[in-house]
């Protein structure tokens, strides 16, 4: 069975700080994807970031960037010099196939409580 | 913009009662999915269903069953309702395939007194 693990529960950090939200997986599979998704106070999740296994370029987008290392199953996510619109719940993901059926699904990690104070 | 829209953003309902929550997908997508979200526990599927009239057991499907007639809407039904189904309920939908994102719904907190 796939699992997903974020290792911090919570962070809070002061505005401008740099913070990094750890995630580690495992999987039998060797074709997966990963996702990072964010759940701002208003409730809806927001996809963020997708990786396929076979691609372990890191990602930059503005602030945010991922690092993707297979040798140690960890996906992080760090954001640059934070601001106090990035408090959210952030959650990390693993998609898995389901081979007795066409379908598949995601396995969510527990989430990590981001705070970024003024 | 893909849109995934909930009935209900608040719902208060009473042990015993039959509770219907609504999902609908406004993208074409064959793959639907119903969460529950508690503290500390991350997102738990319930349900989920990879096209129409199909449907799969998730982790915790106990207590709820699921309908799918159209391709734009996934129903999770709570045929009766337990205080222990309080919490919040998250919708998403997918195109088929696994390296495709979730979109998400904007969430049903039911309150069930």
């Amino acid at each position: 069975a796939q699992k997903v693990t974020q290792v911090q529960t919570e962070i809070s950090v002061v505005e401008k700080e740099d913070v990094t939200l750890d995630c580690v997986y495992e999987t039998r599979d060797t074709t997966y994807y990963l996702f990072w998704y964010k759940q701002p106070p208003s409730g809806e999740l927001v996809f963020l970031i997708r990786r396929n296994s076979f691609d372990e370029q890191n990602e930059i987008s503005g602030r945010y960037s991922w690092n993707f290392q297979k040798s140690t199953s960890s996906f992080n996510f760090t954001i640059t010099a934070s601001q106090v619109v990035d408090s959210a719940v952030y959650f990390c993901a693993l998609s898995e196939a389901i081979k007795e059926t066409s379908g598949s699904r995601l396995t969510f990690g527990e989430g990590t409580q981001l705070t970024v104070n003024p | 913009d893909v849109k995934v829209t909930q009935s209900s953003r608040y719902l208060v309902k009473r042990t015993g009662e039959k509770v219907f929550l609504e999902c609908v997908q406004d993208m074409d997508h064959e793959n639907m999915f119903w969460y529950r979200q508690d503290p500390g526990l991350g997102l738990r599927l319930i349900y989920f269903s990879y096209d129409v009239k199909m449907k799969e057991k998730g982790d915790i499907p106990e207590g709820y069953s699921v309908s799918r007639e159209k391709k734009e809407r996934f129903s999770l039904i709570l045929e009766s309702a337990s205080t222990n189904q309080t919490s919040m309920y998250l919708c998403a939908s997918r195109r088929q395939g696994r390296r495709y994102e979730q979109y998400f719904g904007p969430g049903t907190r039911l309150t069930v007194t």
